[in-house]
């Protein structure tokens, strides 16, 4: 099993819509939670951390649930400049160690259009 | 400050050859990796380093080796490429390796082999 799974996409959406993301992570030993974004043929770059308390930035909002161990990403009012790829991404670390490794899921697309 | 620089951008090499791809940093980050990035796939960890002088393997480090003889340099070489080395790689670095920290990815070595 994948050590992250997320929504296979793409998602075509116009502007002003609401639009939800998912993914699963198997390891429940997994500490940190990001989502990254990633514009077409460009590197990817951090768009938020996800708390266990729920955290928003501006139209963006996460939310994580360790029981079930799913992340999801929230965008409302979408915008043209919102289309690209967004990543799901897990921190865990080795055993008995700080250090450790992040994992990537594979992304979904999500293209806004006018 | 120029954040994650890579060279070179694009390359195309033929079975069996070897190359060095470059990868620097200017914020005396302690942490840096390489990744690759297959259509379809998350992106995976290739070779990671937590200082100079101290690297380990990733996910899928076969045919790729790596060193960190400074802080700011961590190249990654493919000793003796295939066509399933056709990838895009990106290297990234960060404060510190705790789970924390943002990554900061390079712009990306778009890399054909024949």
């Amino acid at each position: 099993r994948k050590e992250v799974e997320q929504d296979p996409g793409p998602f075509n959406v116009p502007e002003g819509a609401t639009v939800a993301f998912n993914c699963t992570y198997s390891n429940s030993a997994s500490q940190s939670f990001f989502w990254y974004r990633q514009d077409c043929r460009k590197e990817p770059k951090l768009l938020m951390s996800v708390y266990s308390s729920g955290n928003e930035d501006g139209r963006f909002t996460a939310q994580l649930n360790r029981a079930s161990q799913y992340i999801s990403l929230l965008i409302r009012d979408s915008k043209l400049s919102d289309s690209a790829t967004y990543l799901c991404v897990v921190f865990r670390a080795d055993r008995g160690s700080t250090l450790g490794r992040l994992y990537f899921g594979r992304g979904t697309q999500l293209t806004v259009w006018p | 400050n120029a954040g994650v620089t890579q060279t070179p951008k694009f390359q195309v090499l033929k079975t069996g050859q070897s190359m060095t791809l470059q990868c620097a940093q200017d914020m005396n980050h302690e942490y840096m990796s390489w990744y690759r990035q297959d259509p379809g796939m998350g992106l995976r960890l290739i070779h990671y380093s937590v200082g100079a002088g101290i690297t380990d393997q990733g996910e899928v480090p076969n045919g790729y080796n790596v060193s960190r003889s400074t802080t700011e340099d961590f190249p990654l070489r493919l000793l003796s490429a295939a066509p399933s080395q056709t990838s895009v790689y990106f290297c990234a670095s960060s404060y510190s390796y705790t789970g924390t920290d943002t990554q900061y990815f390079g712009p990306g070595t778009r890399l054909t082999v024949l």
